[in-house]
């Protein structure tokens, strides 16, 4: 099993600023990497895959890179409603894995 | 555009079986492109992948499930479903069934999924 480890737990940051979340994988997934959103009460939304590959319609200040065993997901200008909680999750293996989460915070 | 939405009890009791259907409207599940999967979230936590349902190729299970987990489809109803057997309040959380694409490798990424429903393991 590939184990996906995401950092940091909680990232508190205030409107307008820029997150950074990282992903970090057990072992080599090259790009097989997707980003998803999921707000309380809500099911997640697919925002990345391919770990750089834009979902449609997601605007531009979500971008995605890495490859290998280290990710990044950067969202800049943060709006309100980017404040949610992120999971990362392997595709390179058929036993698909996640992230724990990074919980994203208003400051 | 493809939906999907879960259906089936909120309240299941312990060493009983969990029942659960995913109804897929604007696409067909026999299609042959994509993956139909099962996923569970509990209160809280993240998200544990479960199995996943391919027509004409059958089923993958999650090891850590595999020995209690049936999944099986209704290509007439175009419904997929999930079974799982001798629950207990480890098994309480919220059910998601989502969508994944054969031509990528392990399936790829989840898109669209359902809303999701609870599930309770309680006496």
């Amino acid at each position: 099993e590939i184990v996906m480890t995401q950092s940091p737990a909680t990232l508190s940051v205030s409107p307008g600023e820029s997150a950074t979340l990282s992903c970090r994988a057990s072992q080599s997934v090259s790009s097989n990497l997707a980003w998803y959103q999921q707000k309380p009460g809500q099911a997640p939304r697919l925002l990345i895959h391919g770990a750089f590959t834009r979902a449609t319609g997601l605007p531009d200040r979500f971008s995605g890179s890495g490859f290998g065993t280290e990710f990044t997901l950067t969202i800049s200008s943060l709006q309100s409603e980017d404040f949610a909680i992120y999971y990362c999750q392997q595709y390179d293996n058929w036993l698909i894995t996640f992230g724990q989460g990074t919980r994203l915070d208003i400051k | 555009q493809v939906q999907l939405q879960e259906s089936g009890p909120g309240l299941v009791k312990p060493s009983q079986t969990l029942s659960l259907t995913c109804t897929v409207s604007g696409g067909s599940i026999s299609s042959g492109t994509y993956y139909w999967n099962w996923f569970r979230q509990p209160a809280g936590k993240g998200l544990e992948w479960i199995g996943r349902f391919f027509f004409s190729r059958g089923t993958n299970y999650s090891p850590s499930l595999e020995s209690r987990v049936t999944i099986s489809a209704d290509t007439s109803r175009n419904q997929f479903s999930l079974n799982l057997s001798s629950v207990t309040a480890a098994d309480t959380a919220v059910y998601f069934c989502a969508r994944s694409i054969v031509a990528v490798p392990a399936g790829g990424w989840f898109d669209p999924w359902g809303p999701g429903t609870l599930v309770t393991v309680s006496s």
